[in-house]
């Protein structure tokens, strides 16, 4: 079983709605817990970075959520965009790892007009 | 553009054959990670160097190696290739000054085809 799980898989959503994927992770402890967002054969690009003590945190019309006693993560977007079609992958980094990260699946979203 | 620049894009090459990836961090970073991206297992952390030293350990198998030189550039290399090699290699930096807080920044990729 994976240690980070993510759903939807896939996601089709209409240019202007808003969604919400979620993350349920079974590391712990753990120091923070990022989203990212990755365009096909692109990077991925860091949308938001939470503590284990945070319970929100936003960037633009991206609005991640944690809850560390349910093991729960959502990432929510509104009025999405056809720049939003991408894959959003959620990261755990586990505590005293160094730099390891621990990624979800992603869940592919498309944005369609 | 992340800053982070990755050598070759592109790499074709055959069973058996050793290749090198090369990673240049962004300006100032002294934390360069790897990971491999494939198709039917997602983005998995190879190897973390910081400022020249080896500080994790992901998922790397040991027929691959990483080092980081004094100008801060990294170098992945693959050997004894096998088909199930071929993936998206990631490179990414960060500046790890916030102590586990540090956003990577991740570089374009390198493909690699192994034939």
């Amino acid at each position: 079983k994976n240690q980070v799980e993510q759903s939807p898989q896939s996601l089709i959503i209409l240019e202007g709605k808003n969604c919400t994927l979620q993350c349920n992770y079974t590391v712990s402890p753990f120091s923070n817990l990022r989203w990212y967002k990755q365009d096909t054969g692109r990077g991925p690009v860091s949308l938001t970075i939470m503590t284990f003590s945070e319970n929100t945190k936003s960037n633009g019309r991206y609005t991640a959520t944690l809850d560390a006693d349910t093991k729960q993560s959502s990432l929510h977007i509104t009025a999405s965009q056809l720049s939003d079609s991408a894959s959003y992958i959620c990261v755990v980094i586990p505590y005293n790892q160094g730099g390891k990260l621990i990624f979800g699946q992603g869940t592919e979203l498309s944005v369609k007009p | 553009d992340s800053g982070v620049t990755q050598t070759p894009k592109h790499l074709i090459t055959a069973t058996g054959q050793r290749v090198t990836l090369r990673c240049s961090p962004r300006s100032g970073d002294l934390s360069v990670y790897w990971y491999q991206q494939s198709l039917d297992q997602g983005l998995q952390f190879l190897i973390q160097y910081y400022n020249g030293e080896e500080r994790a350990k992901g998922n790397i198998l040991e027929r691959f190696s990483a080092q980081q030189f004094p100008d801060l550039h990294s170098e992945l290399n693959l050997s004894s290739l096998e088909l199930g090699d071929s993936a998206l290699y990631f490179c990414a930096s960060s500046d790890l000054k916030r102590g586990g807080m540090d956003t990577q920044y991740f570089g374009p990729g390198t493909r690699l085809t192994v034939l």
